[in-house]
């Protein structure tokens, strides 16, 4: 089946290092993948999202690139901040009726300031 | 719009009691997931719903454990008997199931503590 897996954490960074959480899929057809934040004590957010090979999504300073030939969407962001500071989830969805959205178990990132 | 509503935010039973979790989903939504989260894990899918229909129950524990997605109303996870090992934060989400596209929107959470 579908599955997702995500580099273990936790990764501790330095303010304004450069980041790069590490993720890959399997799937059986073309799935939409998916970044979603988890800040302490609340429910996740879609942070960003590529629906095709060779997209790039991105939003508040971090990128992924949907990465067919290597089956990987890794984040990055040129220069964290310490309210960066949460737990990211990769994800994927197949575009099928009955889909549904299965995730990878999470990094924890910790940024010192 | 209002986002997806979770309640209760906190829910605290005895061993043995049942739990009763709701959600409604975001306004046109006719999709809902839901997942749970253990401390210091993942999240893991339990069931997926639409309206008056299970699609996807997969993750749902064999006993205890029943959703539903009625007509009208929120979605309802209910545990029956609840046991220790049932403490965990559950998360719902929902969609828009329209024309594949399958971004799903979350809500805060119930966290439920057994005692």
């Amino acid at each position: 089946g579908d599955s997702v897996t995500q580099m273990e954490g936790p990764v501790t960074l330095s303010e304004e290092a450069f980041l790069t959480i590490n993720c890959t899929y399997t799937a059986t057809g073309y799935p939409s993948l998916f970044w979603y934040v988890q800040y302490p004590g609340e429910g996740l957010q879609l942070l960003l999202k590529a629906t095709k090979a060779d997209d790039k999504g991105s939003n508040k300073g971090f990128e992924a690139t949907y990465r067919k030939e290597t089956t990987s969407f890794h984040l990055e962001k040129g220069s964290v901040q310490v309210s960066d500071s949460a737990v990211y989830f990769c994800a994927l969805s197949e575009l099928r009726r009955d889909d549904k959205i299965i995730f990878g178990k999470g990094t924890r990132l910790h940024i010192l300031p | 719009n209002a986002g997806v509503m979770q309640n209760p935010r906190h829910l605290v039973r005895r061993r043995g009691q049942e739990a009763r979790l709701r959600c409604s989903p975001m306004k046109g939504h006719s999709h809902v997931y839901w997942y749970r989260q253990l401390p210091e894990e993942g999240l893991k899918f339990m069931v997926y719903l639409q309206k008056e229909n299970i699609i996807d129950e997969s993750g749902m524990p064999k006993e205890r454990f029943s959703a539903e997605f009625p007509k009208e109303g929120p979605s309802i996870l209910r545990i029956q008997q609840v046991v220790r090992g049932d403490s965990a934060a559950y998360f719902c989400a929902s969609s828009l199931q329209d024309r594949g596209q399958t971004e799903a929107f979350f809500g805060q959470g119930t966290r439920l503590t057994v005692v």
